[in-house]
């Protein structure tokens, strides 16, 4: 099983430019999240899915939008770019309270 | 609002000596609680978990005690090695079955050989 795995590792946009981060798991598990980790801070959740095609907010949503069309599959987009979303993001998945983590991305917004 | 936090945010050890990682956590409601161990450039790996119906839980090498009287949470690490140097994060959950897990900032373990 190659885990979670998480596409690009790196990326630089520049401000107003949109992107997708990928997320995809091999584990067939139905819980799917998305962090944001800030330096000096814990991960803070964005958004998450109990399942295909349910998906809901987390704690810091606003300028981050989530679909799931697949169990395997969570994509993060990032709809207009602001230098305050540059930070490394962490995707993870998991069947009960304990998350397996993909190695992030790091992103910068210039 | 609630929070889990740590109370030192770096830890210093000599190798083979035993680590203690410290964590408070002020939602009394919370029912499960998880360390996780980040290394330089990776994600958050998982350590070791409790539930709120137990006080203690032993894994290899490592142990977490959990206070409820006082909200606190320790991660002990046996015979401290220098693959421990790591931030450790305490996470909590405040309700039975929910995956939403509410992190705190991290304590930075450096492992002098």
């Amino acid at each position: 099983n190659a885990g979670v795995t998480q596409t690009p590792k790196f990326q630089v946009l520049k401000t107003g430019q949109s992107m997708t981060l990928q997320c995809a798991q091999d584990m067939n598990h139905e819980y799917m999240s998305w962090y944001r980790q800030d330096p000096g801070m814990g991960l803070r959740l964005i958004h998450y899915s109990v399942g295909a095609g349910i998906t809901d907010q987390g704690e810091v949503p606003n300028g981050y939008n989530v679909s799931r069309s697949t169990t395997e599959d969570f994509p993060l987009r990032l709809l207009s770019a602001a230098p305050s979303q540059t930070s490394v993001y962490f995707c993870a998945s998991s069947y009960s309270t304990k998350q397996y983590f993909g190695p992030g991305t790091r992103l910068t917004v210039t | 609002g609630e929070s889990v936090g740590l109370h030192l945010p770096t830890l210093s050890v000599q190798e083979g000596d035993n680590s203690i990682i410290n964590c408070a956590y002020s939602n009394s409601a919370s029912d499960y609680f998880i360390w996780y161990k980040q290394e330089s450039g990776k994600g958050p790996q998982f350590i070791i978990d409790i539930r709120s119906n137990m006080d203690k839980r032993q894994g290899q090498r490592v142990t977490v005690l959990l206070n409820k009287t006082v909200k606190h949470l320790s991660l002990q690490i046996a015979a401290t090695q220098p693959g421990d140097s790591a931030v450790y994060f305490c996470a909590e959950s405040s309700r039975a079955g929910s995956y939403q897990l509410t992190f705190g900032k991290g304590t930075k373990l450096s492992v002098i050989p």
